[in-house]
């Protein structure tokens, strides 16, 4: 079945640790994808986004993520976590490119920083 | 980006009732989406409403479980009828981002039910 696959539902990091969450999708032909975050207590944010261009696609507070298309991967890295990066992330992909407007996330990663 | 609002923001229901739940948005949109994230799971989309017109539901879910009200392109509401424990979800609204049919989103604060 067509599907996103978060690799880890469940990661524990300290501070100054370099972060690396597995994104794959099955979906073929055009696909946008999206890292979002859910810090406690507050709705999901777009993280980042891949579209289109450039693989490697930066974000908001220190995030970046790799799009490869032969491994259909969209990993999510950051060098150096801090604290305040404990949340729950959330990787999803669009299939329907510029065709329709819908979303299939993956299971999501809760991450906790520790101090 | 837009600012949405759900109310309420958690309930407490018995077996048996329905509720609404609603969700407004800071400015004009056209497509309203509405996700459901069941315990320990992902989010999935129930439905795309569109303003004045019906709206459109995913496999799986059906109109007269989950009806939806979209009466102007501010605000929709999402029902959740005749509810059984196993409904006990948050319930997200969502919005695009208004750039074309990428995917992006933005979502609401969601309404965390159980039920009883």
């Amino acid at each position: 079945a067509q599907s996103v696959s978060q690799h880890n539902h469940h990661v524990i990091l300290s501070e100054a640790a370099s972060l690396e969450l597995g994104c794959n999708y099955s979906y073929g032909g055009t696909v946008n994808l999206f890292w979002y975050v859910q810090y406690p207590g507050q709705h999901l944010q777009l993280l980042l986004k891949y579209f289109s261009g450039d693989p490697l696609v930066k974000g908001i507070k220190g995030f970046e993520a790799e799009f490869i298309k032969s491994k259909f991967s969209f990993n999510l890295r950051k060098p150096s976590v801090q604290w305040s990066d404990t949340a729950e992330y959330f990787c999803a992909v669009n299939p329907f490119s510029g065709g329709y407007n819908k979303l299939i996330f993956g299971a999501g990663t809760r991450l906790a920083v520790h101090p | 980006s837009a600012v949405i609002s759900q109310k309420p923001s958690r309930d407490i229901c018995q077996r048996g009732t329905s509720l609404t739940i609603q969700c407004q948005v800071d400015s004009q949109v056209t497509m309203m989406f509405w996700y459901r994230q069941q315990p320990g799971q992902s989010l999935t989309l129930i439905a795309t409403a569109n303003q004045g017109s019906e709206a459109t539901y995913e496999s799986g879910f059906v109109i007269d479980k989950f009806p939806i009200s979209r009466p102007n392109l501010t605000f929709s509401t999402l029902t959740v009828s005749n509810m059984s424990p196993e409904d006990s979800s948050i319930y997200l609204c969502s919005v695009d981002s208004g750039q074309g049919n990428t995917g992006e989103l933005f979502f609401g604060e969601g309404s965390r039910l159980t039920v009883l």
